[in-house]
């Protein structure tokens, strides 16, 4: 079952702008995740934020969670070329169970030069 | 540390044929977890293993099974292969379970003629 939705789906901009994606999902978690996938290839853990967070950072990256929402964006500062790629969020429900961590379809983020 | 490993990369097969894929996750790892992902589906969770004992389970038929051995290395099997499970299957370590940090491996690429 697909529990987190990205939004857009897919984000152009130029080298130097911020890009921002969010992320919504249907029931109580205990923690989300962001990944970014590179073409096809394996999935890079980015930034893991608990239900009792509301932002966090790491380099360039900016996470917010919003549980009363169920909602998170992750924003890219400064982009470069390298984030193109496409970044999916995961989450885990409280009620643990047998989906291990439940992805979202992910937002194509693709970075102009 | 040495990264996730998948073998083989890249795999081509014919429909009722076997398919055994092989993960080994992170020295002092011992939870692996596996994924198919497709472009229909996106990432979907098929089980997780954690010293050697199957601990979680998604949603797929028992035609998908795995194991894991004594040193944490995995294996799926997939039998009977139908067109559909065409797919890039990931693999992914963690040292705190399948909702924590995962580490994936670059995939093994399936596809069933």
């Amino acid at each position: 079952s697909q529990q987190g939705e990205e939004d857009p789906q897919a984000l152009s901009i130029q080298e130097g702008e911020n890009a921002t994606m969010n992320c919504s999902y249907k029931t109580s978690i205990n923690n989300l995740q962001w990944y970014r996938q590179n073409s096809g290839r394996g999935l890079v853990h980015l930034i893991l934020i608990r239900s009792n967070e509301r932002e966090k950072h790491s380099g360039r990256l900016r996470v917010t969670l919003d549980t009363s929402k169920k909602s998170s964006s992750l924003l890219i500062t400064a982009s470069r070329a390298a984030d193109t790629a496409s970044y999916f969020c995961a989450t885990d429900a409280t009620g643990g169970g047998a989906d291990g961590l439940t992805f979202g379809k992910g937002t194509h983020l693709i970075i102009q030069p | 540390k040495a990264g996730v490993t998948q073998t083989p990369r890249y795999l081509i097969k014919t429909r009722g044929q076997q398919v055994t894929l092989s993960c080994s996750p992170i020295s002092g790892h011992r939870s692996v977890s596996w994924y198919q992902q497709t472009p229909g589906q996106g990432l979907q969770f098929l089980f997780e293993y954690f010293s050697e004992t199957q601990r979680n389970k998604g949603n797929f038929p028992g035609r998908f099974s795995g194991r894991q051995f004594s040193n944490s290395r995995s294996e799926m099997n997939v039998s009977t292969l139908e067109l559909g499970d065409s797919a890039l299957y990931l693999c992914a370590s963690s040292s705190a379970g399948t909702y924590n940090e995962q580490f994936f491996g670059p995939g093994t690429r399936l596809t069933v003629l």
